[in-house]
């Protein structure tokens, strides 16, 4: 089985300040790990996907996530927010030996105040 | 642009109506898959189809069928509708089988009254 947890319903930040969001998983062998964005009214959209290598992954618009086996976690990351960044995060994960489908977390929303 | 596109974007329709959502997937790509995001339930998968085959389902409920056609794109057919079935419906693409990278539509706004 495999299973994501965003523990923060939303997460508040400062322009200017760095921002982290996290995710753990749960899964039965090797994860393959990906973080999407939605905006209001929009899809979601691909940020970055950790699937081996090393364990800092950087994406689009310069958010990076760190890979954690030891803690079981894949926390989103940027240094420095804008109020751009202000939309809806989605952590999800796929078991390497098991389901072609990955399974989403709940969301968090990234609200930066200016 | 992702280059997914869905129609239509909103549709209202009363309780025990049936709807056909549409899916034209990025040029190219094999795999479609179909999303029910709702705010009580988070995004849900309902069902992947791969070069016009159905390859994995989720949680789809038996009201709910869908297709690939030779041309690639897809429809999911609601029938039955209740009104726990608003929701926005989301229809995603990738290259591959295997979703490592899938590319979204904006979604079709389902509210039944």
């Amino acid at each position: 089985a495999q299973s994501v947890a965003q523990p923060e319903d939303q997460v508040n930040v400062a322009e200017g300040n760095p921002l982290t969001v996290k995710c753990t998983y749960s899964v039965s062998g090797n994860p393959y790990l990906f973080w999407y964005v939605q905006y209001p009214n929009r899809g979601l959209q691909f940020l970055l996907k950790y699937i081996t290598g090393d364990n800092l992954v950087k994406g689009s618009y310069g958010f990076e996530a760190e890979f954690n086996k030891s803690q079981t976690s894949f926390h989103l990351k940027k240094p420095s927010a804008l109020v751009s960044d202000s939309a809806l995060y989605f952590c999800a994960v796929r078991d390497i030996e098991g389901s072609y489908i990955p399974t989403f977390g709940r969301g968090t929303s990234l609200i930066v105040h200016p | 642009d992702s280059g997914v596109t869905q129609t239509p974007k909103h549709l209202i329709t009363a309780t025990g109506q049936r709807v056909t959502l549409r899916c034209s997937p990025r040029s190219g790509d094999l795999s479609v898959y179909w999303y029910q995001q709702s705010l009580d339930q988070g995004l849900q998968f309902l069902i992947q189809y791969y070069n016009g085959e159905e390859r994995a389902k989720g949680n789809i409920l038996e009201r709910f069928s869908a297709q690939q056609f030779p041309d690639l794109h897809s429809e999911l057919n609601l029938s039955s509708l209740e009104l726990g079935d608003s929701a926005l419906y989301f229809c995603a693409s990738s290259v591959a089988r295997e979703n490592t990278e899938a590319f979204f539509g904006q979604g079709t706004r389902l509210t039944v009254v």
